[in-house]
């Protein structure tokens, strides 16, 4: 039972390149989410999906898009990264019953 | 939504009892409150929840007060590994599942 697993664990990239994150969760969960955590703060909502099929906006949705095709994995896309986007980038499952997440072991994305 | 204050740190002596405080004085009578600690570079961890009544797990206790307006965490004998930032949440009514970080605290556990 790995829990929440994050591909890829560090990248780099240039000011309007692309690129995808995956989250794979193996605990059967509904909802998943996206957070993000900037240098010193707490956690940002990003997107979220309540199911298969389904994503919703958080609180910092701008400049990223994600889908949910598969219920175990929710992906998360920049399509021109910015520098801005700088950050440790955490993905969370959780059955929507209760606000009890797990989190995954984040991605540390660096855009020059 | 109900919004909350914690101490931006606090330390303790391992093996002692910490106490991490939390206000959230206008959390309305359905809002539950969430506790997650994050240690340094890992991914928040869930720790304990309750609405009214005083919780305990494996991890910790949750005391809160008749009047909802504060809770307090409790880890019983505090360890180095329990050094961490220390979030108190209360599940926002309207915002479908989603959690609001805030600043946390954190609690520097000390030999």
């Amino acid at each position: 039972n790995a829990g929440v697993t994050q591909t890829p664990k560090f990248r780099v990239l240039k000011t309007g390149q692309s690129m995808t994150l995956l989250c794979a969760q193996d605990m059967n969960h509904e909802y998943m989410y996206w957070y993000r955590q900037d240098p010193g703060m707490g956690l940002r909502l990003i997107h979220y999906s309540v199911g298969e099929g389904t994503t919703a906006k958080g609180e910092v949705p701008d400049g990223y898009n994600v889908s949910r095709l598969k219920k175990q994995n929710f992906l998360l896309g920049l399509e021109s990264a910015a520098p801005s986007q700088t950050s440790v980038y955490f993905c969370a499952s959780g059955s929507g019953v209760t606000y009890e997440q797990y989190f995954g072991p984040g991605t540390r994305l660096t855009v020059t | 939504d109900a919004k909350t204050t914690q101490p931006t740190s606090m330390d303790c002596a391992e093996g002692r009892a910490a106490n991490l405080p939390c206000n959230h004085s206008t959390i309305s009578g359905n809002e539950y409150v969430y506790w997650y600690r994050q240690i340094h570079s890992q991914g928040p961890q869930y720790i304990i929840h309750g609405l009214k009544n005083n919780e305990t797990n494996e991890m910790a206790s949750l005391i809160i007060t008749e009047d909802r307006k504060s809770s307090t965490l409790i880890l019983p004998h505090a360890t180095l590994r329990d050094t961490a930032v220390y979030y108190c949440i209360v599940r926002p009514d309207n915002a479908g599942n989603m959690l609001t970080f805030g600043g946390g605290t954190r609690l520097m556990v000390k030999p």
